[in-house]
Protein backbone atom coordinates (compact mmCIF):
# COMPACT_ATOMS: atom_id res chain seq x y z
CA UNK A 1 0.00 0.00 0.00
CA UNK A 2 0.86 3.73 -0.41
CA UNK A 3 2.23 5.54 2.01
CA UNK A 4 4.66 8.27 3.43
CA UNK A 5 7.03 8.16 5.97
CA UNK A 6 8.67 11.42 7.74
CA UNK A 7 11.36 10.55 10.04
CA UNK A 8 11.98 13.86 11.89
CA UNK A 9 9.36 13.94 14.82
CA UNK A 10 11.13 17.54 15.65
CA UNK A 11 13.38 19.84 14.11
CA UNK A 12 14.70 23.03 15.23
CA UNK A 13 16.28 25.64 13.42
CA UNK A 14 17.19 29.08 14.02
CA UNK A 15 15.78 32.05 12.00
CA UNK A 16 16.83 32.88 8.78
CA UNK A 17 18.50 29.19 8.54
CA UNK A 18 17.47 26.67 5.97
CA UNK A 19 15.25 23.78 5.94
CA UNK A 20 14.93 20.75 5.12
CA UNK A 21 12.01 18.30 6.22
CA UNK A 22 12.39 14.72 5.19
CA UNK A 23 9.79 12.60 3.27
CA UNK A 24 10.15 9.05 2.00
CA UNK A 25 7.01 7.62 -0.34
CA UNK A 26 6.54 3.80 -0.73
CA UNK A 27 4.91 3.44 -4.36
CA UNK A 28 5.38 1.46 -7.33
CA UNK A 29 4.70 4.17 -9.59
CA UNK A 30 4.72 8.08 -9.61
CA UNK A 31 2.92 9.00 -6.43
CA UNK A 32 0.59 12.14 -6.29
CA UNK A 33 2.40 13.85 -2.80
CA UNK A 34 1.70 16.78 -1.13
CA UNK A 35 3.17 18.72 1.42
CA UNK A 36 0.50 20.54 4.22
CA UNK A 37 1.28 22.38 7.17
CA UNK A 38 -1.05 22.66 10.54
CA UNK A 39 -0.30 25.89 12.91
CA UNK A 40 -1.38 25.30 16.90
CA UNK A 41 -5.36 25.34 16.97
CA UNK A 42 -5.52 25.26 13.01
CA UNK A 43 -6.63 22.95 10.42
CA UNK A 44 -4.20 21.83 7.73
CA UNK A 45 -3.85 24.47 4.62
CA UNK A 46 -1.74 23.07 1.67
CA UNK A 47 1.45 24.37 1.21
CA UNK A 48 2.34 22.28 -2.51
CA UNK A 49 1.56 19.38 -4.48
CA UNK A 50 3.65 17.31 -7.30
CA UNK A 51 1.78 15.15 -9.64
CA UNK A 52 4.09 14.62 -12.80
CA UNK A 53 6.32 16.99 -14.45
CA UNK A 54 9.46 19.21 -12.72
CA UNK A 55 10.35 17.71 -10.07
CA UNK A 56 11.13 20.73 -8.22
CA UNK A 57 7.51 21.77 -7.24
CA UNK A 58 7.35 25.88 -5.19
CA UNK A 59 4.67 26.35 -2.54
CA UNK A 60 2.95 28.93 -1.17
CA UNK A 61 5.05 30.77 1.79
CA UNK A 62 8.58 30.39 -0.37
CA UNK A 63 8.42 26.76 0.32
CA UNK A 64 9.51 24.51 -2.32
CA UNK A 65 9.61 20.19 -2.19
CA UNK A 66 11.86 18.04 -4.87
CA UNK A 67 10.50 15.13 -6.26
CA UNK A 68 13.63 12.32 -6.56
CA UNK A 69 12.46 9.08 -7.65
CA UNK A 70 15.59 7.53 -7.37
CA UNK A 71 15.92 8.37 -3.31
CA UNK A 72 11.45 8.10 -3.16
CA UNK A 73 12.10 11.16 -1.41
CA UNK A 74 9.95 14.27 -1.38
CA UNK A 75 11.52 16.33 0.93
CA UNK A 76 10.43 19.86 1.60
CA UNK A 77 12.80 22.94 1.58
CA UNK A 78 12.97 26.59 2.54
CA UNK A 79 16.06 28.77 2.07
CA UNK A 80 15.36 31.22 4.84
CA UNK A 81 12.97 30.17 7.91
CA UNK A 82 10.79 32.64 9.35
CA UNK A 83 9.35 32.83 13.39
CA UNK A 84 5.86 31.99 11.71
CA UNK A 85 7.08 28.92 10.03
CA UNK A 86 7.17 27.07 13.53
CA UNK A 87 4.06 24.58 13.02
CA UNK A 88 3.65 21.06 12.26
CA UNK A 89 4.22 19.94 8.21
CA UNK A 90 2.67 16.70 6.84
CA UNK A 91 3.91 14.85 3.85
CA UNK A 92 0.95 12.93 2.33
CA UNK A 93 0.26 10.59 -0.31
CA UNK A 94 -2.99 9.93 -2.56
CA UNK A 95 -4.13 6.56 -2.20
CA UNK A 96 -7.12 4.68 -2.87
CA UNK A 97 -7.39 5.52 -6.14
CA UNK A 98 -6.99 9.03 -6.27
CA UNK A 99 -9.38 9.49 -3.53
CA UNK A 100 -7.71 9.12 -0.41
CA UNK A 101 -5.28 11.19 1.22
CA UNK A 102 -2.71 8.79 3.51
CA UNK A 103 -0.56 11.17 5.98
CA UNK A 104 2.57 10.66 7.26
CA UNK A 105 3.16 11.16 11.13
CA UNK A 106 4.50 14.64 11.03
CA UNK A 107 7.47 17.03 12.07
CA UNK A 108 7.13 19.90 14.61
CA UNK A 109 9.37 22.65 13.84
CA UNK A 110 10.57 24.79 16.14
CA UNK A 111 12.41 28.32 15.54
CA UNK A 112 14.56 30.03 17.81
CA UNK A 113 14.98 33.54 17.40
CA UNK B 1 -14.59 33.35 0.55
CA UNK B 2 -15.24 31.33 3.79
CA UNK B 3 -13.79 28.04 4.20
CA UNK B 4 -14.71 25.08 5.50
CA UNK B 5 -16.93 25.74 8.97
CA UNK B 6 -17.01 23.49 11.44
CA UNK B 7 -19.12 23.86 15.16
CA UNK B 8 -18.59 23.26 17.98
CA UNK B 9 -14.97 24.07 17.75
CA UNK B 10 -14.84 22.41 21.58
CA UNK B 11 -16.68 20.38 22.92
CA UNK B 12 -16.51 18.33 26.34
CA UNK B 13 -19.41 15.77 27.07
CA UNK B 14 -19.14 12.97 29.29
CA UNK B 15 -19.04 9.31 28.31
CA UNK B 16 -22.11 7.58 27.10
CA UNK B 17 -23.32 10.75 25.97
CA UNK B 18 -24.13 11.65 21.89
CA UNK B 19 -21.84 13.69 20.30
CA UNK B 20 -22.86 15.86 16.83
CA UNK B 21 -19.93 17.43 15.19
CA UNK B 22 -21.33 19.90 12.05
CA UNK B 23 -18.94 20.52 9.28
CA UNK B 24 -20.21 23.28 6.22
CA UNK B 25 -17.74 23.05 2.82
CA UNK B 26 -16.74 25.13 0.95
CA UNK B 27 -19.23 26.28 -1.91
CA UNK B 28 -19.39 25.06 -4.90
CA UNK B 29 -16.98 21.52 -3.45
CA UNK B 30 -18.50 18.12 -4.14
CA UNK B 31 -16.29 16.12 -1.99
CA UNK B 32 -16.24 15.95 1.84
CA UNK B 33 -14.20 14.26 3.93
CA UNK B 34 -14.02 13.76 7.99
CA UNK B 35 -10.79 13.14 10.02
CA UNK B 36 -9.80 12.16 13.07
CA UNK B 37 -6.68 13.39 15.26
CA UNK B 38 -4.56 11.78 18.08
CA UNK B 39 -1.06 11.63 19.19
CA UNK B 40 -1.46 7.87 19.24
CA UNK B 41 -2.87 7.52 15.65
CA UNK B 42 -2.02 10.53 13.85
CA UNK B 43 -4.24 12.03 11.17
CA UNK B 44 -6.97 9.36 10.23
CA UNK B 45 -9.43 9.32 6.82
CA UNK B 46 -12.48 8.32 8.77
CA UNK B 47 -14.66 8.37 5.68
CA UNK B 48 -15.47 10.40 2.78
CA UNK B 49 -18.53 11.53 0.54
CA UNK B 50 -18.64 12.75 -2.73
CA UNK B 51 -22.05 14.07 -4.19
CA UNK B 52 -23.37 13.83 -0.63
CA UNK B 53 -23.08 9.79 -1.48
CA UNK B 54 -20.81 7.97 1.02
CA UNK B 55 -18.10 6.59 -0.96
CA UNK B 56 -15.77 5.09 1.54
CA UNK B 57 -16.73 4.70 5.21
CA UNK B 58 -13.62 1.71 6.19
CA UNK B 59 -12.34 4.15 8.61
CA UNK B 60 -15.16 4.45 11.07
CA UNK B 61 -14.10 3.05 13.75
CA UNK B 62 -17.15 1.41 14.76
CA UNK B 63 -20.78 1.21 14.75
CA UNK B 64 -20.47 3.91 17.41
CA UNK B 65 -19.48 6.39 14.42
CA UNK B 66 -22.04 7.33 11.84
CA UNK B 67 -22.18 10.05 9.37
CA UNK B 68 -24.56 11.73 7.21
CA UNK B 69 -24.46 14.28 4.21
CA UNK B 70 -28.16 15.41 3.62
CA UNK B 71 -27.38 18.36 1.13
CA UNK B 72 -24.23 19.62 -0.93
CA UNK B 73 -23.79 22.46 2.14
CA UNK B 74 -24.11 20.44 5.42
CA UNK B 75 -22.31 17.28 7.18
CA UNK B 76 -22.58 15.85 10.41
CA UNK B 77 -20.56 13.11 11.72
CA UNK B 78 -22.09 11.43 14.87
CA UNK B 79 -21.14 9.73 18.01
CA UNK B 80 -23.54 7.23 20.10
CA UNK B 81 -22.43 6.53 23.01
CA UNK B 82 -19.39 8.08 23.09
CA UNK B 83 -15.94 6.94 24.97
CA UNK B 84 -13.14 8.08 26.58
CA UNK B 85 -10.83 7.16 23.63
CA UNK B 86 -13.30 9.05 21.12
CA UNK B 87 -10.87 12.56 22.72
CA UNK B 88 -9.60 13.90 19.53
CA UNK B 89 -9.86 16.36 17.30
CA UNK B 90 -11.76 16.26 14.35
CA UNK B 91 -11.22 17.82 11.01
CA UNK B 92 -13.22 18.22 8.62
CA UNK B 93 -11.94 18.62 3.96
CA UNK B 94 -13.72 19.53 1.22
CA UNK B 95 -12.91 19.57 -2.18
CA UNK B 96 -13.93 20.38 -5.50
CA UNK B 97 -15.35 18.53 -8.51
CA UNK B 98 -12.77 16.88 -10.39
CA UNK B 99 -9.78 17.08 -7.78
CA UNK B 100 -10.38 15.19 -4.79
CA UNK B 101 -6.65 15.11 -3.87
CA UNK B 102 -6.60 18.94 -3.13
CA UNK B 103 -8.26 19.67 0.30
CA UNK B 104 -9.01 22.34 2.35
CA UNK B 105 -9.23 21.77 5.75
CA UNK B 106 -11.79 23.04 8.31
CA UNK B 107 -10.36 24.12 11.88
CA UNK B 108 -11.31 21.17 13.55
CA UNK B 109 -13.26 19.86 16.52
CA UNK B 110 -11.66 19.40 19.56
CA UNK B 111 -13.70 16.27 21.39
CA UNK B 112 -12.87 15.59 25.18
CA UNK B 113 -15.36 12.64 26.91
CA UNK B 114 -14.83 12.37 30.27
Amino acid sequence: AQSVTQPDIHITVSEGASLELRCNYSYGATPYLFWYVQSPGQGLQLLLKYFSGDTLVQGIKGFEAEFKRSQSSFNLRKPSVHWSDAAEYFCAVVTGGGNKLTFGTGTQLKVEL
Amino acid sequence: DAGVIQSPRHEVTEMGQEVTLRCKPISGHNSLFWYRQTMMRGLELLIYFNNNVPIDDSGMPEDRFSAKMPNASFSTLKIQPSEPRDSAVYFCASSPPGSTDTQYFGPGTRLTVL
